[in-house]
């Protein structure tokens, strides 16, 4: 049971390179989350899939896109990256939308 | 325009002691209210909630008080711990139908030895 995993763990990309965050979840939740983290700044909701088949922007989502493929499965797409983009990305499941359970995080750089 | 404030950045506290860690919100929609805790190079870890209909949950060491009429709210760890050595977020939720929580940007809690 390894509850929400997330890959890569690292990436260093360059600037108009694209790349894909991958989430899955074995904790059959119907909600998925992805997030990003700043210095000194709180979680910040890119996009949320309520349940499979459903997606919606959350607060930051310019420049991302996502994809619910099954219920298991979120994944966030950069489709050319920028150096505002560095950030740890965190995937996050829920499953009556309110207590979010949250992956180990991605780390990404765009030089 | 942040709807979730955690103005502490730091807080350093001797082992066995209380920590007190504190959390202001704006939105009056808010109905439920949560901590995460954060070591470094993992994700946040739920570490307990209350709804607004309370103003105190307990679990074990952690208590966290609500209070509605102020738009505050307070996490207590007693005994502190080392281990208890984390960065701690605020989250808030129930203002919009995706159900997304709200996070302060976090107060570094060291519990010296």
């Amino acid at each position: 049971n390894a509850g929400v995993t997330q890959t890569p763990k690292f990436q260093v990309l360059k600037t108009g390179q694209s790349m894909t965050l991958q989430c899955a979840q074995d904790m059959n939740h119907n909600s998925m989350y992805w997030y990003r983290q700043d210095p000194g700044m709180g979680l910040r909701l890119i996009y949320y899939s309520a349940s499979e088949g459903t997606t919606d922007k959350g607060e930051v989502p310019n420049g991302y896109n996502v994809s619910r493929l099954n219920k298991r499965e979120f994944s966030l797409r950069l489709e050319s990256a920028a150096p505002s983009q560095t950030s740890v990305y965190f995937c996050a499941t829920s499953p009556e939308g309110r207590t979010q359970y949250f992956g180990p995080g991605t780390r990404l750089t765009v030089l | 325009d942040q709807q979730v404030k955690q103005n502490s950045p730091s807080l350093s506290v001797q082992e066995g002691r209380i920590s007190i860690l504190n959390c202001d919100y704006t939105n009056s929609m808010f109905d439920y209210f949560l901590w995460y805790k954060k070591y470094p190079a993992e994700g946040p870890t739920f570490l307990i909630s209350i709804s607004s209909i309370k103003d105190k949950n307990e679990d074990g060491r952690f208590t966290v008080f609500l209070n509605k009429s102020a738009k505050h709210l307070s996490l207590h760890i007693v005994p502190s711990q080392p281990g208890d050595s984390a960065v701690y977020f605020c989250a808030a939720g129930g203002d919009t139908g995706r159900r997304a929580l709200t996070f302060g940007s976090g107060t570094r809690l060291q519990v010296q030895p």
